[in-house]
C-alpha cells in the first residue's frame, strides 16, 4: 500500500530554535516529493524535490530528499511565531498525472 | 501573484441534494485536480483533469462525482446526490505541467451535508 508517514505528529518550540521535520514514503512510480505549509485552509507550496541529495533552500527553510532511503527532511532555522502551522509532505506518483498522496502532517507551534 | 480561487468558501446542503463546487485555476495552467480532506484526516486525491477529460480518478470518485471545465476558466466538481460522508474540505489544485510537480492549491470549500 502506498503511504507517506510524517514525524513528529506535533512539535512545540521557542522562537529562535531550529526544527527538523521528517517524511518517509513508500510509493510505486515515485515522481516527486512536495512540502506544503497549511495555516488556515489552503496548503501553500514550499518545495518540490525530485533528485536525491540536492538541497532546496528558501530563506530559513531548506529541504533534502534521499531517494535511496525513501525520506525527506524539512529544516526551519531561527523559527518565528509565523512559522506555526501544519507542515504537509506529499509524494507525487502514479500514471498519467502526478497525483499526490499526503502524510498526516506535523503540527508546529512556535512560542514567543 | 496568480492564485487558485474557489467558491463558495462554505456550502451547507441536505443529504440527497446536488452541489457544484467551483474553482478558477491559475490561468496558464493545464492540469487540474480535486482533493478532499475530511476533518482530522489526510488530504486525499479525487481526480485529475487535462485536455477536457479525466486523466485519473481515485476509488472515492464514484458515479456520484463529475468534473467539468465548462468555459475555459472555471473547473467544477459536482456531487449528484450528497451523503453525510461527503462532508469535507474540498481543494482544487492546478499545475502547469503534466508531471504536476508543482501543484498550487486553492483555499478550499467546506462542504457540510446535514
Amino acid at each position: 500500500e502506498d503511504k507517506v508517514v510524517q514525524s513528529p505528529l506535533s512539535l512545540v518550540v521557542h522562537e529562535g530554535d531550529t526544527v527538523t521535520l521528517n517524511c518517509s514514503y513508500e510509493v510505486t512510480n515515485f515522481r516527486s516529493l512536495l512540502w506544503y505549509k497549511q495555516e488556515k485552509k489552503a496548503p501553500t507550496f514550499l518545495f518540490m524535490l525530485t533528485s536525491s541529495g540536492i538541497e532546496k533552500k528558501s530563506g530559513r527553510l531548506s529541504s533534502i530528499l534521499d531517494k535511496k532511503e525513501l525520506f525527506s527532511i524539512l529544516n526551519i532555522t531561527a523559527t518565528q511565531t509565523g512559522d506555526s502551522a501544519i507542515y504537509l509532505c506529499a509524494v507525487g506518483y502514479g500514471g498519467a498525472t502526478n497525483k499526490l498522496i499526503f502524510g498526516t502532517g506535523t503540527l508546529l507551534a512556535v512560542q514567543p | 501573484e496568480p492564485e487558485v480561487t474557489q467558491t463558495p468558501s462554505h456550502q451547507v446542503t441536505q443529504m440527497g441534494q446536488e452541489v457544484i463546487l467551483r474553482c478558477v485555476p491559475i490561468s496558464n495552467h493545464l492540469y487540474f485536480y480535486w482533493y478532499r480532506q475530511i476533518l482530522g484526516q489526510k488530504v486525499e486525491f479525487l481526480v485529475s483533469f487535462y485536455n477536457n477529460e479525466i486523466s485519473e480518478k481515485s476509488e472515492i470518485f464514484d458515479d456520484q462525482f463529475s468534473v467539468e471545465r465548462p468555459d475555459g476558466s472555471n473547473f467544477t466538481l459536482k456531487i449528484r446526490s450528497t451523503k453525510l460522508e461527503d462532508s469535507a474540505m474540498y481543494f482544487c489544485a492546478s499545475s502547469p505541467d503534466r508531471l504536476g510537480n508543482e501543484q498550487y492549491f486553492g483555499p478550499g470549500t467546506r462542504l457540510t451535508v446535514t
